[in-house]
């Protein structure tokens, strides 16, 4: 079955503090994952996607598929990364597999 | 742009009632989806549209149904409201390029449906 888990509903960092949110999936075939952020009182939008590789407001994450995560990592949390994120999966055809999110709370 | 934009803002029905739910895409989007937020989970896919044809669907019980026109906006249809339909409900559009899969979907503000 694909599914996504995101272990932590909450994490809590001070300013500063390196950050990982971790992100698991199961899926049979070549996962496309992506990172989407929802701020307070926003609507929720895209972070970053695997195959972009790209570095996004300082977040980073690897595609795993050993250990099949796609952890999302910041070396020097900002209190404006404040937010919920969610992990998700594409199926081939778009459909989006979300996790239940972690909610991140950087604290001054 | 304005980007994906939904109506109504918020919804309040009781149960057994039907609730119609519109989505307008980003101008040039060819796909639509739907997704049902519950307070404390991440989104559950629905529906998504093509080319106002059903390209798939989610865990969703018959009551649920939907629609694309041929300007691409959609309206998501729920029959027979239950107190579990309460949540918010998340419309997303995509190019949907080329039946392309993975698309960034870009999400509407939702709506949120409240069923007493």
């Amino acid at each position: 079955a694909q599914r996504v888990t995101q272990p932590e509903k909450l994490l809590s960092v001070f300013k500063g503090a390196p950050v990982e949110l971790k992100c698991n999936y199961s899926y049979s075939g070549s996962p496309e994952l992506f990172w989407y952020v929802q701020y307070s009182r926003q609507r929720l939008q895209l972070l970053l996607r695997h195959i972009s590789r790209e570095s996004i407001k300082g977040f980073t994450a690897d595609l795993n598929k050993g250990e099949t995560s796609f952890h999302l990592k910041k070396p020097f949390a900002q209190e404006e990364d404040s937010a919920m994120y969610y992990c998700a999966l594409s199926s081939p055809w778009g459909k989006l597999i979300f996790g239940q999110g972690t909610e991140l709370s950087v604290k001054p | 742009d304005a980007g994906v934009t939904q109506s109504p803002t918020h919804l309040i029905k009781t149960r057994g009632q039907q609730v119609t739910l519109r989505c307008s895409p980003i101008s040039g989007h060819k796909s639509v989806s739907w997704y049902q937020q519950v307070l404390g989970q991440g989104p559950q896919f629905i529906f998504q549209y093509y080319e106002k044809e059903e390209r798939g669907r989610g865990n969703f019980p018959d009551r649920f149904s939907a629609r694309q026109f041929p300007n691409y906006s959609s309206e998501l249809n729920v029959n027979a409201l239950l107190l579990g339909d309460s949540a918010l409900y998340l419309c997303a559009s995509s190019p949907g390029t080329s039946g392309r899969g993975a698309d960034t979907q870009y999400f509407g503000p939702g709506t949120r449906l409240t069923v007493l």
